[in-house]
């Protein structure tokens, strides 16, 4: 695609639920990122892809948390168990692989827990 | 460790009045530098990219610099217009570093008043 797709783009769920939100990168494109912005604040990191290496997990909160990337391409993070304090936009980026990469972002996913 | 400051965390100016956003940072050992700008309850809009071999880059309005040997950034914005209302964050990624070697500082909010 053109750009960054991300899905849904809202998503109202229930305390106690999982749920699933998906990134599809810019065709080419290794590096994957996902992070976490709650209202008002910074990013916040959650992991990183980047090609066949193994992801960087540093940024995940908890083991509620957990992402995967299929074929190099699309990638799903998946929250179990959801929490209220687990509302916020999660924000996918990629770039090309390697360092001089320019980093693009999607639109964002908006989870509520209710 | 590895951080990005952004300092003023906000900023009011009249409209028409030239400015200055300020992205300092810690290892001057960098890849490259990206500044973005994010609407409210949008995601990240890439503006300018500078690799660590590049003084500056300029897109229209906007003029972005690098001081790598002082760690420091500026975004420069000419002759500022309400759209340009949003928060900034420049972003800095390093050889190594944690979080798939990049780190976000905590934004500038700017409001260019009518």
């Amino acid at each position: 695609g053109a750009g960054v797709s991300q899905s849904p783009s809202n998503k109202v769920t229930e305390k106690g639920k999982d749920v699933e939100l998906r990134c599809d990168p810019i065709s080419g494109h290794t590096a994957l990122y996902w992070y976490r912005q709650s209202l008002g604040q910074g990013l916040e990191f959650l992991i990183y892809f980047q090609g066949n290496s193994a992801p960087d997990k540093s940024g995940l909160p908890s083991d509620r948390f957990s992402a995967e990337r299929t074929g190099g391409s699309v990638s799903t993070l998946t929250i179990q168990r959801t929490q209220q304090e687990d509302s916020a936009v999660y924000l996918c980026a990629s770039s090309l692989g390697g360092a001089t990469g320019e980093l693009f972002f999607g639109e964002g996913s908006r989870l509520t827990v209710l | 460790k590895q951080e990005v400051t952004q300092i003023p965390a906000a900023l009011s100016v009249p409209e028409g009045e030239n400015l200055v956003l300020n992205c300092s940072f810690t290892d001057s050992a960098i890849y490259n530098l990206q500044w973005f700008r994010q609407d409210p309850g949008k995601g990240l809009t890439s503006l300018l990219l500078i690799q660590s071999s590049q003084r500056e880059q300029t897109s229209g309005r906007l003029n972005a610099s690098l001081d790598k040997s002082s760690g420091r950034s500026t975004l420069y914005i000419a002759a500022s217009q309400p759209g340009d209302s949003a928060t900034y964050l420049c972003a800095v990624r390093w050889y190594g570093g944690s979080q798939g070697n990049l780190i976000f500082g905590k934004g500038t909010k700017l409001s260019v008043k009518p």
